[in-house]
């Protein structure tokens, strides 16, 4: 089965504007979580949605936000992008279930903010 | 807040000899799982091993074992034979098995250098 997809792969962005992201889960899963991995901060935890509701919340700024459709598709958005937004950004799908343990991920976006 | 610490920056190993990775975690939480995930250049994260805190034995895929020791909240991950693919950044992550939700709270990882 397809896996986890990620578009765009990557991403240029002038500081100040906003950008959206989009993540596909693996079909049946109900479960997108979002992470940010920086070489200072590492891999950072900034959102979960299930069956279209945030579910967790890390802590991030509000420019940070998601959503989630009815197929489970997710996009993130951040807007007035700043140089420090640069970072990979990974997605990760699960069935979403409390017996669920395990997240698959997608190859993620190279976002580069200038 | 839950915390996950790898404390070697850098590992290297001889191709087929045997190298471990160090992880320790901080939790108040009795009921969580551990991962070892890895991310190789492509960047894609694959899960390696897991481990569920109630069961005492220690987790085994293959070539990849881990020492889980719940008192001392440490969880190592064994890379047996290594083999040049093995060659990637390896992370520590944990999961709370008592919150709802996917959580994953990542250690700041290990690059793993295979010389052949």
């Amino acid at each position: 089965k397809a896996g986890v997809t990620q578009t765009p792969r990557y991403l240029i962005k002038t500081r100040g504007q906003q950008v959206t992201l989009s993540c596909s889960p693996i079909s049946g899963h109900r479960s997108v979580s979002w992470y940010q991995q920086t070489p200072g901060q590492g891999l950072q935890f900034l959102f979960e949605y299930f069956s279209e509701t945030q579910r967790n919340k890390g802590n991030f700024p509000g420019r940070f936000s998601g959503r989630q459709f009815s197929n489970s598709r997710s996009e993130m958005n951040v807007s007035t992008l700043e140089l420090g937004d640069s970072a990979l950004y990974l997605c990760a799908s699960s069935l979403g279930g409390g017996q669920d343990t395990e997240a698959f991920f997608g190859q993620g976006t190279r976002l580069t903010v200038v | 807040a839950q915390t996950v610490t790898q404390s070697q920056p850098e590992m290297s190993v001889q191709e087929a000899e045997t190298v471990t990775l160090s992880c320790t975690y901080d939790t108040s939480e009795s009921d969580y799982y551990l991962f070892w995930y890895k991310q190789p250049p492509s960047r894609q994260m694959i899960l390696v091993i897991r481990q569920e805190a109630y069961k005492q034995q220690n987790a085994t895929e293959n070539r990849f074992s881990v020492n889980f020791q719940k008192a001392a909240k440490s969880f190592s991950l064994k890379i047996s034979d290594s083999q040049l693919g093995d060659a990637a950044m390896y992370f520590c992550a944990y999961r709370s098995a008592m919150a709802a939700g996917n959580k994953l709270t990542f250690g700041g990882g290990t690059r793993v250098l295979v010389k052949p």
